[in-house]
C-alpha cells in the first residue's frame, strides 16, 4: 500500500540553524500538507500546497518557513532560523480529494 | 481555537465491546469530518470520514455517525480489539478549505 515517508525521523539543531524536513507523497496526490504537534498539544495545520503553489497557510506559518517541491517526488519545509518553540513532531500529509495520508513524522529538538 | 473539540480525554472498553468516541464542532462551515487513529511516535493514520450530506458511513468495524443539528459526530467501533488501543482524533475540514482542524484526541484503551 503506498504511503508517505518523511526524512529525518529525528533531527536535533541549534537555535538559529536552518533545517529542512523532507517528504515523499503518495506518488498520484496532488495536494501537499505540512502539520505540527507540540508535545502535549494538537496537531496543527501548517500549509498546503497545490500546483507548485502554497494554497493556504496558517499564522504559524510566517517568514521563517517555507515549503518547496524541488523535483517530482520530493517535498521539503524549510525553517530558516530554528527557535526553541520550533520543536515538536511535524507531519507531511497528502490527499487525492478529501482524505489526508499522512506519514510518521520528523521529531525535532531545537536546543 | 476550539473548533472541533473532544470532550474526553481518555475512555476505557472491554475487549469485544463497542467502544463509541464522542466529537463536537462549533463552525458550521465544516462540511467533510474525518477520524483518525494515532500511536506514539507515529503520523495519524486514516481510519474513515463523513461528507455533510450524509449522516451515517461504515466501513468494516467502524462507523461514523453525523448529527448536523447538533455539531457532532461519533465514532463506533464494535468489536473492539485489544489493536484498537490508540489515541482517536477527529478532524474536520470546510468547503474550498484545504487544512484539517483537529481535536485534542481521545486516548482509547481495549482491556483484555
Amino acid at each position: 500500500e503506498p504511503e508517505v515517508t518523511q526524512t529525518p525521523s529525528h533531527q536535533v539543531t541549534q537555535m538559529g540553524q536552518e533545517v529542512i524536513l523532507r517528504c515523499v507523497p503518495i506518488s498520484n496526490h496532488l495536494y501537499f500538507y505540512w502539520y505540527r504537534q507540540i508535545l502535549g498539544q494538537k496537531v496543527e495545520f501548517l500549509v498546503s500546497f497545490y500546483n507548485n503553489e502554497i494554497s493556504e497557510k496558517s499564522e504559524i506559518f510566517d517568514d521563517q518557513f517555507s515549503v518547496e517541491r524541488p523535483d517530482g517526488s520530493n517535498f521539503t519545509l524549510k525553517i530558516r532560523s530554528t527557535k526553541l518553540e520550533d520543536s515538536a513532531m511535524y507531519f507531511c500529509a497528502s490527499s487525492a480529494v478529501n482524505e489526508q495520508f499522512f506519514g510518521p513524522g520528523t521529531r525535532l529538538t531545537v536546543l | 481555537d476550539q473548533q472541533v473539540k473532544q470532550n474526553s480525554p481518555s475512555l476505557s472498553v472491554q475487549e469485544g465491546r463497542i467502544s463509541i468516541l464522542n466529537c463536537d464542532y462549533t463552525n458550521s462551515m465544516f462540511d467533510y469530518f474525518l477520524w483518525y487513529k494515532k500511536y506514539p511516535a507515529e503520523g495519524p493514520t486514516f481510519l474513515i470520514s463523513i461528507s455533510s450530506i450524509k449522516d451515517k458511513n461504515e466501513d468494516g468495524r467502524f462507523t461514523v455517525f453525523l448529527n448536523k443539528s447538533a455539531k457532532h459526530l461519533s465514532l463506533h467501533i464494535v468489536p473492539s480489539q485489544p489493536g484498537d488501543s490508540a489515541v482517536y482524533f477527529c478532524a474536520a475540514k470546510g468547503f474550498g478549505n484545504e487544512k484539517l482542524t483537529f481535536g485534542t484526541g481521545t486516548r482509547l484503551t481495549i482491556i483484555p
